[in-house]
C-alpha cells in the first residue's frame, strides 16, 4: 500500500505490550476529539472519541485521557497485537460542524 | 467498511489536465467532506458540504471546486493540475445534524499521481 508519511515519529513495541501515543493539540476552544487509525492504503477509522467534559474514555483495549491543562491527548493500547499496526491521527473540533482539524500522526509498529 | 464511496481509486494524469473525483456517502448522512493528504502536509481539510450547501471551507485552492448534487453524492473537481497536486482525496461523511456527533467517517481515498 502507498505510505502516508516518510517522516512520521514512530513508536515500535513487542507484541502483548501496553502502547502509548501522544498528540499535543493547539487550540484551547477544541471540546471534542477523535483518535482514528489508518491502515496503509484505506482511509482513517474511527478509534475513539472524547468529549472536553471528560478526561478520559475506555473502549475496548483503548483508553484516550485528555489534559485540557497543558492540552495533551494520548492514545493507550493495551497488550498491542500486530493488527493494530498502522498510523494513528489524533483530531480535534471547534466549531460544531465537524471540522476537524488533524495531528501529523503516529505509525506504530508492532513486532511479533 | 465505512459505507463511504470514492471513485476512481487510482488516477495518473499529465500536469495541466483537470480530473473529477467523485463520492458517495453513507446512506442518510447529509453532510460530505473532503480531504487531502500528502507525505509531508498530512490531512488537510479541503471542504464541506451540507445537503447541497457549502458549509465550510478550509485550504482549497483555487483551481479546486466541489460541489453536492441533490441524491447528496459529493465531486472534487482538481485543474490546471501540478505535479504537487499528487496525493490521497478522501472523503468522509456525517449526518451532519447538531444531535448526530462530531465524528466522520472516511472513505478509501483516492489516489491522483499527476506526472
Amino acid at each position: 500500500g502507498e505510505s502516508v508519511g516518510l517522516h512520521l515519529p514512530t513508536l515500535s513495541v513487542q507484541e502483548g505490550d501496553n502502547s502509548i501515543i501522544n498528540c499535543a493539540y493547539s487550540n484551547s476552544a477544541s471540546d471534542y476529539f477523535i483518535w482514528y487509525k489508518q491502515e496503509s492504503g484505506k482511509g482513517p477509522q474511527f478509534i475513539i472519541d472524547i468529549r472536553s467534559n471528560m478526561d478520559k474514555r475506555q473502549g475496548q483495549r483503548v483508553t484516550v485521557l485528555l489534559n485540557k491543562t497543558v492540552k495533551h491527548l494520548s492514545l493507550q493500547i493495551a497488550a498491542t497485537q500486530p493488527g493494530d499496526s498502522a498510523v494513528y491521527f489524533c483530531a480535534e473540533n471547534d466549531n460544531g460542524y465537524s471540522t476537524l482539524t488533524f495531528g501529523k500522526g503516529t505509525m506504530l509498529l508492532v513486532s511479533p | 467498511d465505512s459505507g463511504v464511496t470514492q471513485t476512481p481509486k487510482h488516477l495518473i494524469t499529465a500536469t495541466g489536465q483537470r480530473v473529477t473525483l467523485r463520492c458517495s456517502p453513507r446512506s442518510g448522512d447529509l453532510s460530505v467532506y473532503w480531504y487531502q493528504q500528502s507525505l509531508d502536509q498530512g490531512l488537510q481539510f479541503l471542504i464541506q458540504y451540507y445537503n447541497g450547501e457549502e458549509r465550510a471551507k478550509g485550504n482549497i485552492l483555487e483551481r479546486f471546486s466541489a460541489q453536492q448534487f441533490p441524491d447528496l453524492h459529493s465531486e472534487l473537481n482538481l485543474s490546471s493540475l501540478e505535479l504537487g497536486d499528487s496525493a490521497l482525496y478522501f472523503c468522509a461523511s456525517n449526518p451532519g445534524t447538531a444531535d448526530s456527533g462530531n465524528t466522520i467517517y472516511f472513505g478509501e481515498g483516492s489516489w491522483l499521481t499527476v506526472v
